[in-house]
């Protein structure tokens, strides 16, 4: 079964160090997302990502955050300058469509911020 | 304010139990409903998803939920619980007014007694 896979699984990271999380789609999908959970909390909604733009964003997606299709493959999300309240598992997803269709997650990257 | 309740945090049950996840949802439409699971170390995986027509839908492993309009639930069942089962359920919703967001509820982790 085509799943979404995400790199690294685990990364620790010193404050205000620039993060990227990497992902790569299901292949025929086209339209991205990343989400995020800090440890006991619920699982939030960050960007969506279609047709080499933004969609949609939170509040949470401020000047800090950026994402990206560098190429065919791959979807990425970048932190710039971390803060400790940046930790967190950052799950990468994808839909072949987007309203109400099924959205396809990875297995998540934890980031650590020190 | 507009949002998704899972009331139990922590449900514990024993194997071959039937279990049911409650989750109630706010908004002033039908939304696109979704539960997911999250094994230790896992992504999310999708049970099972209500977009419209029947109201009791079947997902993988056996699990079943029911759209109650009125209620505006859609709690998760499953007759027989296996130990395999333990696991952090989480209610979504789509309310259709954009792409890919999802709102999860807070999740309830499930543990299974042998």
């Amino acid at each position: 079964e085509p799943e979404v896979t995400q790199t690294p699984s685990h990364q620790v990271t010193q404050m205000g160090q620039e993060v990227i999380l990497r992902c790569v789609p299901i292949s025929n999908h086209l339209y991205f997302y990343w989400y995020r959970q800090i440890l006991g909390q619920k699982v939030e909604f960050l960007v969506s990502f279609y047709n080499n733009e933004i969609s949609e964003k939170s509040e949470i997606f401020d000047d800090q955050f950026s994402v990206e299709r560098p190429d065919g493959s791959n979807f990425t999300l970048k932190i710039r300058s971390t803060k400790l309240e940046d930790s967190a598992m950052y799950f990468c997803a994808s839909s072949d469509t987007g309203r109400g269709n099924t959205i396809y997650f990875g297995e998540g990257s934890w980031l650590t911020v020190v | 304010a507009q949002s998704v309740t899972q009331p139990d945090i922590h449900i514990t049950v024993s194997e071959g139990a039937s279990l049911e996840l409650r989750c109630n949802y706010s908004y002033g439409a039908t939304p696109y409903l979704f539960w997911y699971v999250q094994s230790p170390g896992q992504g999310l995986q999708l049970l099972l998803k209500y977009f419209s027509g029947d109201t009791l839908v079947q997902g993988i492993k056996g699990f079943e939920a029911e759209f109650k309009r009125s209620q505006s639930s859609f709690n998760l069942r499953k007759p027989s619980v296996h130990w395999s089962d333990a696991a952090e359920y989480f209610c979504a919703v789509d309310r259709g007014t954009s792409y890919g967001k999802l709102t999860f509820g807070q999740g309830t982790i499930l543990t299974v007694h042998p």
